[in-house]
């Protein structure tokens, strides 16, 4: 069965610093790979999603970039923050390709902006 | 574009009730649809798929229905413990079969003791 790690779990940053989350996965190759973002009462957004390596898809116009430099490690970047850049940073993997099947997360990154 | 409801936002009830969440979809031309549990400050775990060929999923206490025409999911939840205490996402893919999804604000449950 698949395993997703997240770092680091917390994070207090400075606006205008960067910023930068990784994910890895084991138990699994060549899976689709997601970044989403759950800020209060907004619900859970995609940011970013990933068909395999070097390939990114950009959800949301912002100042966060993705990348996906081997195939069970994607990463979140900003070069700086903004205020609205704090919340809950989670990393999903469905087993691609094809259409959508069942989603597993991983225990997510807090950031917070201040 | 698909947009995703979840009625009620919180929900609050005493341990043994049955419960029903809901979920509305706008865009019926989905391939399935999923339901999560997310307990605080976690990821969501994923707890049924139910594609768009069926009507219902059950795992344990817990029985998804889906009617597609209607665009409409219910979660039913059986002799609720206290231990379901989380909240309940219901998500759909934003086009079709696509691979992304689209999620709802959910609902928070709270089992009383």
């Amino acid at each position: 069965s698949q395993t997703i790690h997240q770092w680091p779990a917390t994070l207090v940053q400075p606006v205008g610093s960067p910023l930068s989350l990784e994910c890895t996965v084991e138990g699994t190759s060549n899976p689709n790979l997601y970044w989403y973002r759950q800020a209060a009462g907004r619900g859970l957004q995609l940011l970013f999603y990933s068909v395999g390596i070097g390939q990114i898809s950009s959800e949301v116009p912002q100042n966060l970039s993705a990348s996906r430099p081997q195939d069970r490690q994607f990463i979140l970047s900003s070069k700086k923050l903004l205020l609205s850049d704090s919340g809950f940073y989670l990393c999903a993997l469905e087993y691609g390709p094809g259409v959508a099947d069942t989603q597993y997360f991983g225990p997510g990154t807090r950031l917070t902006v201040l | 574009k698909q947009e995703v409801t979840q009625i009620p936002a919180a929900l609050s009830v005493p341990e043994g009730e049955n419960l029903v969440l809901n979920c509305s979809f706008t865009d019926s031309a989905i391939y399935n649809l999923q339901w999560f549990r997310q307990d605080p400050g976690k990821g969501l775990t994923s707890l049924l798929l139910i594609q768009s060929s069926q009507r219902e999923q059950t795992s344990g206490r817990l029985n998804a229905s889906l009617d597609k025409s209607s665009g409409r999911s219910t979660l039913y939840i059986a002799a609720s413990q206290p231990g379901d205490s989380a909240t309940y996402l219901c998500a759909v893919p934003s086009q079709g079969g696509s691979e992304k999804l689209v999620f709802g604000k959910g609902t928070k449950l709270t089992v009383n003791p």
